[in-house]
């Protein structure tokens, strides 16, 4: 059972707007900014959003964050077959003194 | 460009130990925490652990799954953070990843390295 909860599996066809929600707490969420990772299949993840809302240098724009209260969420727009991978979200948290990941959404893109 | 190159990974009986060590290039090592985190077959990511920088005495925090059985150093001058795993089980099976934080507090993960494997069996 992970800290930050995330649904397990999202799916769209190309071109569609998805969302990827990760509920926290107080002690994570509620307190600490939250990053995004992808991992395509067979590989290391990589960060695509720092600090809540940052996107590093080469992640589209598609890719968006944003976080209110307890809850953070990652909308990818414009959905494209590369986009298919597993999507973790994560916070320090405060109370355990270490760093919470949710349990990560399978993005499909049909 | 950032490069954590993990090494160290392989087969081990429970009970056994192993250190698993990261080269690390493309920036100045000292500056940023380092952490582990592993991803065992078939599941998510889970923190490990993280170490401080030399600013911050070197402190480290774990994860309570391996509090006790790991410990996370760093040598600043050979630009490498090494993760010694004692009394290891089976449920220790997993991907481990070296990764790169800012160092501030509550600081996420920035850069992965592509991991090493450590399997747990007898």
């Amino acid at each position: 059972q992970s800290v930050l909860t995330q649904p397990p599996s999202v799916s769209g066809t190309p071109g569609q707007r998805v969302t990827i929600s990760c509920s926290g707490s107080s002690s994570n969420i509620g307190s600490n900014t939250v990053n995004w990772y992808q991992q395509l299949p067979g590989t290391a993840p990589k960060v695509l959003i720092y600090s809540n809302n940052q996107r590093p240098s080469g992640v589209p724009d598609r890719f968006s964050g944003s976080k209110s209260g307890t809850s953070a969420s990652l909308a990818i727009s414009g959905l494209q077959s590369e986009d298919e991978a597993d999507y973790y979200c994560a916070a320090w948290d405060d109370s355990l003194n270490g760093m919470v990941f949710g349990g990560g959404t399978k993005v499909t893109v049909l | 460009e950032v490069q954590l190159v993990e090494s160290g990974g392989g087969l081990v009986q429970p009970g056994g130990s192993l250190r698993l060590s990261c080269a690390a290039s493309g920036f100045t090592f000292s500056d940023p925490y380092m952490d582990w985190v592993r991803q065992a077959p078939g599941k998510g990511l889970e923190w490990v652990g993280r170490i401080r920088n030399k600013g911050n005495s070197y402190t480290a925090e774990y994860a309570a799954s391996v509090q006790g059985r790991f410990t996370i150093s760093r040598d600043d001058s050979k630009n490498s953070v090494y993760l010694q795993m004692n009394s290891l089980n089976t449920e220790d099976t997993a991907v481990y990843y070296c990764a790169r934080a800012p160092s501030y507090y509550a600081s996420g993960i920035i850069d992965w390295g592509q991991g090493t494997l450590v399997t747990v069996s007898s």
